[in-house]
């Protein structure tokens, strides 16, 4: 089956410029996970969502980065103002109801690439 | 707060050897992923630890939990240039929640 997709694959703009990065995850799967992936790095929590849960947002480094979830489906991150320190990759993963492992094993999107010039 | 270190960060080795990756976590956990990246890729999940204990093997890669060290091993047995890529662990936050906090990464580069 289809797995999780994420658009667009790159994204260069302009610093001050907002964007908007979408993660459709796979069906079923009500977990889903933004994480931040700098050049070299290991990835960094950002928000995860679960159902219609709160969603944790422990993770996100600003005021200027949001993110929004349509039920159990589309996910949109979006970043305000963007800065050069955001120019990262952007992943985003999904998994199964959690209720222990394996079935939380979160499925990984080929990732957003993002360029702050 | 939790964290989680890998070392070595950058691994090269010649095939045919074996070595081991390991990650070191600060506070309790349930469970311990490792995932593969390929370069330019998004991640693989490889391997769930949920005990102490715990061993999973799938080819020529090996992975144990001890969970009272806090310390789970990759180990690597005769490695061919396939294996290269880089390899991160990650660590459920606290029992219970569903916010992992990943490794720096393993970037492991098998020499022919």
């Amino acid at each position: 089956g289809a797995g999780v997709s994420q658009s667009p694959s790159n994204k260069v703009t302009e610093k001050g410029k907002d964007v908007e990065l979408r993660c459709d995850p796979i069906s079923g799967h009500t977990a889903l996970y933004w994480y931040r992936q700098r050049l070299g790095q290991g990835l960094e929590f950002l928000i995860y969502f679960q159902g219609n849960s709160a969603p944790d947002k422990s993770g996100l480094p600003s005021d200027r980065f949001s993110a929004e979830r349509t039920g159990e489906s589309v996910s949109t991150l979006t970043i305000q103002r963007t800065q050069q320190e955001d120019s990262a990759v952007y992943l985003c993963a999904s998994s199964l109801p959690p209720g222990g492992a394996p079935r939380d094993t979160q499925y990984f999107g080929p990732g957003t690439r993002l360029t702050v010039l | 707060e939790l964290k989680v270190e890998q070392n070595p960060l950058f691994l090269s080795m010649q095939e045919g050897k074996n070595y081991t990756i390991y990650c070191n976590y600060s506070t309790t956990s349930d469970r311990l992923y490792w995932y593969r990246q390929d370069p330019g890729k998004s991640l693989e999940s490889l391997f769930v630890l949920l005990s102490n204990g715990a061993v999973k093997q799938e080819g020529r890669l090996m992975a144990s939990l001890d969970t009272k060290a806090r310390l789970s091993t990759l180990h690597i047995t005769a490695a061919v240039h396939d294996l290269s890529a880089t390899y991160f662990c990650a660590v459920a936050a606290t029992s219970g929640t569903y916010k992992y906090i990943f490794g720096t990464g393993t970037r492991l580069k098998v020499l022919a």
